[in-house]
Order: C-alpha cells, then sequence, then structure tokens
C-alpha cells in the first residue's frame, strides 16, 4: 500500500497564476480530506469528500479555491488566481468513514511569489 | 473561532524526562479526542486517541488525559526520546465527523 500520494511535492508559481494540487487516496478508503497548515491556524479543513461527493466545503476560504474528486482515486484543490497569502503546506487525507483513521499524504509545499 | 487550541508553540525537554503537551477546546460536543504526530516534510501520523467517555487511555510511553469539565487533554510522554521531537497536533471530532485539529506544539528532545 503506497499510502496517500500527493503532487507536487513543491510548487512555487507567481501570484495570478493558477495552481492544481493533486492527490491519489488510499485505495478502499471513501472519505478525503483536503487540509491548509499554517504557522497560526495550525491544520485547517478546507473541505472534505464522502463517496467522491463534497459533503462539507465551508472551510474553503474564498471562491478562488475549488476541488474536485471526479472517481474514487483521485482529487483535485485548484487556486486560480493564486495569491502570497496561499502561500502553505496542503495535506490531504483520505479513511474509511469519517473516522478518526485519517492517513495524511506528505503534502505540497505552495509559495507564491 | 479557534475551537481546539494549543497554547504552546514550543516545548524543550531533556531526554529521560516527562514531556506533557497541552490542548483546550471548547465544543463540548466533541466525542473523540486525537493526538497527531508530524516530522519535517512528512504528513501528521495518528499517535494515540481517547473516547470523551474516558478520562485516560495509555499506549506504552505515550499517555492522554481528557478532563472533561475543564474542556482540556493533555499528552504525555514519559521517558522522553530524541526521536520524539517533532510537531503534535491535537484533534477532536465534532458530531459532523470532522476532525478540527489544533495550531501544534513543536517538541524538541535535547540528549
Amino acid at each position: 500500500d503506497a499510502g496517500v500520494i500527493q503532487s507536487p511535492r513543491h510548487e512555487v508559481t507567481e501570484m495570478g497564476q493558477e495552481v492544481t494540487l493533486r492527490c491519489k487516496p488510499i485505495s478502499g478508503h471513501n472519505s478525503l480530506f483536503w487540509y491548509r497548515q499554517t504557522m497560526m491556524r495550525g491544520l485547517e479543513l478546507l473541505i472534505y469528500f464522502n463517496n467522491n461527493v463534497p459533503i462539507d466545503d465551508s472551510g474553503m476560504p474564498e471562491d478562488r479555491f475549488s476541488a474536485k474528486m471526479p472517481n474514487a482515486s483521485f482529487s483535485t484543490l485548484k487556486i486560480q488566481p493564486s495569491e502570497p497569502r496561499d502561500s502553505a503546506v496542503y495535506f490531504c487525507a483520505s479513511s474509511i468513514g469519517q473516522y478518526y483513521g485519517y492517513t495524511f499524504g506528505s503534502g505540497t509545499r505552495l509559495t507564491v511569489v | 473561532d479557534q475551537q481546539v487550541k494549543q497554547n504552546s508553540p514550543s516545548l524543550s525537554v531533556q531526554e529521560g524526562r516527562i514531556s506533557i503537551l497541552n490542548c483546550d477546546y471548547t465544543n463540548s460536543m466533541f466525542d473523540y479526542f486525537l493526538w497527531y504526530k508530524k516530522y519535517p516534510a512528512e504528513g501528521p501520523t495518528f499517535l494515540i486517541s481517547i473516547s470523551s467517555i474516558k478520562d485516560k487511555n495509555e499506549d506504552g510511553r505515550f499517555t492522554v488525559f481528557l478532563n472533561k469539565s475543564a474542556k482540556h487533554l493533555s499528552l504525555h510522554i514519559v521517558p522522553s526520546q530524541p526521536g520524539d521531537s517533532a510537531v503534535y497536533f491535537c484533534a477532536a471530532r465534532n458530531q459532523g465527523g470532522k476532525l478540527i485539529f489544533g495550531q501544534g506544539t513543536e517538541l524538541s528532545v535535547k540528549p
């Protein structure tokens, strides 16, 4: 089992550009979560999916953020246009159901300059 | 409206001594509490959890204590080892099943 796979590991982009982060959950896990880690707020839940359906996107900071899960093995988080304050580490996690057994990916470190 | 707070951003402890990491929460409806450990350049990994109906859970060197009346939980690591140096996140599960995380505490265990 390869675990939760995120790509890219690092992304540096200029302000105003579109950024797409990718996540492959663990096979068989039916819940997927996107978190953002910042110094001030720790790990913030942005959105989560259950059986590929977005359940709660109340944590998505602005309309510039969008997330999709077209199938059980793939999800994307898109920021368009990106801003310097979006710089953070973005984690994807998956689990069986919405329980505590979350497995996190290694994260994508995003830097917007 | 930070529902889960870790007020100490960092903690330094001597090897062999006890490490105590603290966490406060505001929502009395949280039903499960967890601690995650995170090394640099890696994702958080589950460490230990406790149900809201219990006040203590122990796993080897790690013990989590829950004080519901004070809305406080703590993680004790004894004895602390240099390999325990990491960022520790406290998390609480709400009625919708979501995990709400704190800001994290960076533990440094010095030899």
